[in-house]
């Protein structure tokens, strides 16, 4: 356990409606990022924040995503509208400077 | 050319042997590495950090060349434990605003028989 919990840790949910999930990250870090991993591929970044701040987005943030991480504490990714493309395991991290800790994963199902 | 490749398996190798795993990466301009390790259906997690004087933990070693951009994972005297994928990860850094991101490559996954 790496002390970054993320919930829920497995969602399915009809093509066309609009998913949360929440990442808790570990205390004293205030890098916190957003991963996207299909099968048998490796994770992709999506998006960062330092402390509340968004500072950086991938060009794989479609318009129906949008990420916010309120006082710096915990972080949230919405989809909106999802696409049976979505499906994947969305991977939160926390890290201080190089090294980085991911949380269990949400696993999203889109039917 | 992606930016971070990796031998694309699978391995599979019997309890007891030696096994290297290869990465090359495409930006120069990479200031950290690593190797993660990930079970089937779990989160990635850290296995080492790779140096350019090469590192050791165990029945693990890590190499590094900076000049041919290249990365290895050796395991030796596997155990059926070792059986899972192993990532090659590099870090930009804070370089050219890349706020420490992590790119992966896709993974070698090993399998180890008893």
């Amino acid at each position: 356990d790496t002390g970054v919990s993320q919930d829920p840790r497995h969602k399915i949910t009809k093509r066309g409606q609009n998913v949360t999930f929440r990442c808790d990250p570990i205390s004293e870090h205030n890098r916190l990022y957003w991963y996207r991993q299909t099968l048998g591929q490796g994770p992709e970044f999506l998006t960062y924040f330092q402390n509340e701040a968004q500072l950086e987005k991938s060009r794989l943030l479609s318009d129906r995503f949008s990420a916010e991480r309120p006082k710096g504490s915990f972080s949230t990714l919405e989809i909106q509208r999802t696409e049976q493309g979505d499906s994947a395991m969305y991977l939160c991290a926390t890290g201080a400077r190089e090294t980085q800790y991911f949380g269990p994963g949400t696993r999203l199902l889109v039917l | 050319r992606k930016e971070v490749e990796q031998d694309p398996g699978p391995f599979n190798v019997p309890e007891g042997a030696t096994v290297a795993f290869n990465c090359t990466y495409s930006n120069s301009a990479s200031q950290s590495f690593f190797w993660y390790r990930q079970d089937c259906r779990k989160e990635p997690k850290l296995l080492m950090s790779v140096y350019s004087s090469g590192n050791e933990d165990g029945r693990f070693t890590a190499q590094l060349n900076r000049a041919s951009q290249y990365i290895s994972l050796l395991i030796r005297d596997s155990k059926l434990s070792d059986s899972a994928t192993y990532l090659c990860v590099v870090n930009l850094g804070y370089s050219g605003g890349s706020n420490y991101k992590l790119t992966f490559g896709k993974g070698t996954l090993l399998t180890v028989n008893p």
